[in-house]
């Protein structure tokens, strides 16, 4: 049984450059959430997937947008980098929206210049 | 809204020394609490969970237990050791919409030998 899986590990962009971050769930599992976890922080949850579709989404603005695929493998997109958004990005994966359990990926770390 | 206030860190201990990390909440609703371990350059682990009021999650020797009444879930252990020494986040899940978790800032733990 793999684990969750995010690729790239780390990442340096300029600001106003797009992104995209990829994440691979657990074998079996159908929901994706994506947190931002700034230095020093606490991981924030911007959004969460299901079966393809947003189920939820944090207090992060719209140039953050994600997929997820039939094989519930999912994408993390943020549009105009800003210096703000360097973090760490973590993407968890769980058998259901009511699971109690997430299983976080290792994170890429995203340094916005 | 719902929040996480945990002990501000860094905390440094000896090996075999008692450890406390007090986490307090506020919540909406009735919420399941979480501590989370992230090792460095890992992603976040739950390491025990309790799901309603006076539970007691346990795991590796350490304890946190529900209570309602302080709206607290401390984390224990009775004696530390050097691989210990990891960051460790209290979070909350409110049930309903998309069961998304709430940290705390985190507390980073050393333990010497």
């Amino acid at each position: 049984e793999t684990g969750v899986t995010q690729s790239p590990t780390h990442l340096i962009k300029t600001r106003g450059q797009q992104v995209t971050l990829r994440c691979s769930s657990q074998s079996g599992h159908n929901t994706v959430s994506w947190y931002q976890q700034a230095l020093g922080q606490g991981p924030q949850f911007i959004f969460q997937y299901y079966r393809e579709e947003e189920n939820g989404r944090g207090n992060f603005p719209p140039r953050f947008s994600g997929l997820q695929f039939p094989n519930y493998s999912s994408e993390l997109n943020v549009n105009a980098l800003e210096l703000d958004d360097s973090a760490l990005y973590l993407c968890a994966s769980s058998l259901g929206t009511d699971s109690y359990e997430q299983y976080f990926g290792p994170g890429t770390r995203l340094t916005v210049t | 809204g719902d929040s996480v206030t945990q002990m501000e860190g860094p905390v440094t201990l000896s090996e075999e020394a008692f450890l406390t990390i007090n986490c307090t909440y506020t919540a909406t609703g009735y919420p399941s609490l979480f501590w989370y371990v992230q090792y460095p350059g890992e992603g976040l682990q739950l390491l025990l969970k309790a799901t309603k009021a006076d539970d007691k999650g346990s795991n590796k020797g350490f304890e946190a237990t529900y209570r309602k009444e302080t709206t607290s879930f401390h984390l224990e252990k009775g004696s530390v050791q050097v691989s210990d020494s990891a960051v460790y986040f209290c979070a909350l899940r409110v049930q309903g919409g998309s069961e998304k978790l709430v940290f705390g800032k985190g507390t980073k733990l050393t333990v010497n030998p």
